[in-house]
């Protein structure tokens, strides 16, 4: 069964500093890969995905992630954070064979300014 | 840009009450799911609807759940008799096609149990 795990429950970063959110996936075969975000009050949006090919992926307000196979990461990373990037985030996982994503658990970004 | 929206946003109810959390989708899509949240936990996946029939569920999903699309454009989730277990968020998503794995989701429903 697939699994994800998102080792930071909490992240804390000043305002214009960068930020990497880690994301471990357990799954045999090529995963789908998928960074969520909840604002407050919001339902959950997707920032970016990963099926196949480029292994850096590009996504909404200035986020990317990268597929690494070797360490079963897709870690999220922004180069300068935003206060309004303050949310929790969702890693999630999906396979070929269903197109149900399994999320982890989530990671809190608290941006000081 | 079109959106799901949820109602109610809140609500309570005692242990042993039916609820019905309401859901309207996109209007194009096809595909509909359930997903609940309890606090300080994962998402967790409930349930997946189309063509007017589940297509795929949980563990979690037991007989106390149904979910049903009683016109053309909302999309319910009943929870016949409630438990205290049963407080959580309750997200309602909808996609365009099933291999498009791109789901919006509404801003949830916090349903609590006393």
């Amino acid at each position: 069964a697939q699994s994800v795990t998102q080792p930071d429950i909490h992240i804390t970063v000043s305002e214009g500093a960068s930020l990497e959110l880690r994301c471990n996936y357990s799954y045999g075969a090529t995963p789908y890969l998928f960074w969520y975000v909840q604002s407050p009050g919001q339902g959950l949006q997707l920032l970016l995905k990963y099926f196949s090919g480029d292994t850096l992926v590009q996504g909404i307000k200035g986020f990317e992630a990268e597929f690494k196979r070797s360490q079963s990461s897709f870690n999220l990373r922004k180069p300068s954070v935003h206060w309004s990037d303050a949310a929790e985030y969702f890693c999630a996982v999906g396979s070929g064979g269903s197109y149900i994503p399994t999320f982890g658990r989530g990671t809190s970004l608290i941006v000081h300014p | 840009e079109p959106e799901v929206t949820q109602t109610p946003s809140h609500q309570v109810t005692q242990m042993g009450q039916e609820v019905i959390l309401r859901c309207v989708p996109i209007s194009n899509h096809l595909y509909f799911y359930w997903y609940r949240q309890i606090l300080g936990q994962k998402v967790e996946f409930l349930v997946s609807f189309y063509n007017n029939e589940i297509s795929e569920k949980s563990e979690i999903f037991d007989d106390q759940f149904s979910v049903e699309r009683p016109d053309g454009s909302n999309f319910t989730l009943k929870i016949r008799s409630t438990k205290l277990e049963d407080s959580a968020m309750y997200f309602c998503a909808s996609s365009s096609g099933s291999l498009s794995y791109e789901q919006y989701f509404g801003p949830g429903t916090r349903l609590t149990v006393t």
